[in-house]
């Protein structure tokens, strides 16, 4: 399967507590995104990465999040010190070098409940 | 700042009906339009896009079309299946900006 790939798809953890997600892109993609879903709504955008550089932040993403992609492959996003508002799908998308906006592939995503 | 929604959040038909999803934007720089479709449990899944230079696009039982003067984009499914029952997202940008999705509409389709 060469589609982007979320590790883990669920994670239950206690409030308080600090979680790490990794994505893995599709390989010839040097861009990278970040996105949060809860029930209902669409997907937030969160953060993006273009190779290693993390261009775009939104103001979602608050100090408690952080985002790396160090070698411009994979990323991960953690979250420190977990609130049950946290709960959510996020979700990593990546796309390639054409110009402008175009098609993000997402993956399956990573499930996270604070309980 | 860019806002996408749709107008309705639930739709139902019938097996073998064509389906119409709407979708309205505010930001009238928006050059880019996208719609996703999403299964329960599952991430987005890309269907067809359309760029503010074109006013329609067609795909493989999808068409998109697009109203620049009213800011308003459709999805038509014909001959809609009930493997096409999701939630269908509209998303947008302008230029190099990161895509802003709407809401999202609820399909069902029935036998």
């Amino acid at each position: 399967d060469t589609g982007v790939s979320q590790d883990p798809r669920h994670k239950i953890t206690k409030r308080g507590q600090n979680v790490t997600f990794r994505c893995d892109p599709i390989s010839e993609h040097n861009r990278l995104y970040w996105y949060r879903q809860t029930l209902g709504q669409g997907p937030e955008f969160l953060t993006y990465f273009q190779n290693e550089a993390q261009l775009e932040k939104s103001r979602l993403l608050s100090n408690r999040f952080s985002a790396e992609r160090p070698k411009g492959s994979f990323s991960t996003l953690e979250i420190q010190r977990t609130e049950q508002g946290d709960s959510a799908m996020y979700l990593c998308a990546s796309s390639g070098t054409g110009k402008g906006t175009g098609e993000l592939f997402f993956g399956e995503g990573s499930r996270l409940t604070v309980l | 700042g860019e806002s996408v929604g749709l107008h309705l959040p639930t739709l139902s038909v019938q097996e073998g009906d064509n389906s119409i999803i709407n979708c309205a934007y505010s930001n009238s720089a928006s050059d880019y339009f996208i719609w996703y479709k999403q299964e329960s449990g599952k991430g987005p899944q890309f269907i067809i896009d359309i760029r503010s230079n074109m006013d329609k696009r067609q795909g493989q039982r999808v068409t998109v079309l697009l109203n620049k003067t009213v800011k308003h984009l459709s999805l038509q499914i014909a001959a809609t299946q009930p493997g096409d029952s999701a939630v269908y997202f509209c998303a947008g940008a302008e230029g190099y900006s990161t895509l802003t999705f709407g809401k999202g509409t609820m399909l069902l389709v029935s036998p």
